[in-house]
């Protein structure tokens, strides 16, 4: 299995425009976990999925935040419009309940 | 509260120990746990105790579980160059989750 797979692996982008990141959880899991890093927070729960439907999104910033996940083996977690203050790595995680979460190798974001 | 509570910085000298410790909030966590996350990567799981144990130890690492305190810490021993990481502490917690602390980033000085 490849593991958990995140793209981009870095993205650049300006101040006010839109930043989508991906997350393929690894095959046969029914949780998918979106994080984010920063140096002064730690890491950060922002949303989490079972089954494809969000269970726990109080850990999402703002409404510029959304996730989705359309199926079994995709989600998205789209900035809209992004800022400074967004740069970070953001992780995803899947499980299959069994509590141990695999970690993708994340995207690090930066804002300009 | 209802956050996993570590340190964010530890700072050891090589063939030192090195202690991270952990708060956590939920007394009826099954499993608590230890992921490592080296530069430029994603986390990984490194140990985990089940509830019902005092005390976990693999090679080079201690895991001591005080179940009445709700405190956790995992223990290094001569510590190497190579352990530098950022250590998360993580409970299980209803529905299958887990909930993570913020990272313990360890730093070991030649």
């Amino acid at each position: 299995d490849a593991g958990v797979i995140q793209s981009p692996r870095h993205e650049v982008t300006e101040m006010g425009q839109e930043v989508t990141l991906r997350c393929k959880p690894i095959s046969g899991h029914n949780s998918l976990f979106w994080y984010r890093q920063t140096m002064m927070r730690g890491l950060e729960l922002l949303i989490y999925f079972n089954n494809n439907v969000p269970i726990d999104d109080s850990g999402m910033p703002e409404d510029r935040f959304s996730a989705k996940m359309p199926n079994a083996s995709f989600s998205t977690l789209k900035i809209q419009p992004s800022e400074p203050r967004d740069s970070a790595v953001y992780f995803c995680a899947s499980s299959s309940g069994g509590n141990e979460q695999f970690f993708g190798p994340g995207t690090r974001l930066t804002v300009l | 509260g209802e956050d996993v509570e570590q340190s964010l910085f530890l700072s050891v000298r090589e063939g030192d120990s090195s202690v991270i410790n952990c708060t956590y909030t939920d007394s009826s966590s099954t499993y608590l746990y230890w992921y490592k996350q080296e530069p430029g990567a994603g986390l990984q799981l490194l140990t985990y105790i089940f509830s019902n144990m005092d005390m976990k130890q693999d090679q080079r690492l201690t895991v001591l579980l005080n179940k009445k305190d709700k405190h956790l810490s995992l223990r290094i021993a001569d510590t190497q160059t190579g352990d530098s990481a950022i250590y998360f502490c993580a409970e299980s917690i209803q529905n299958n989750d887990m909930r993570f602390g913020a990272g313990t980033r360890l730093t070991v000085k030649p």
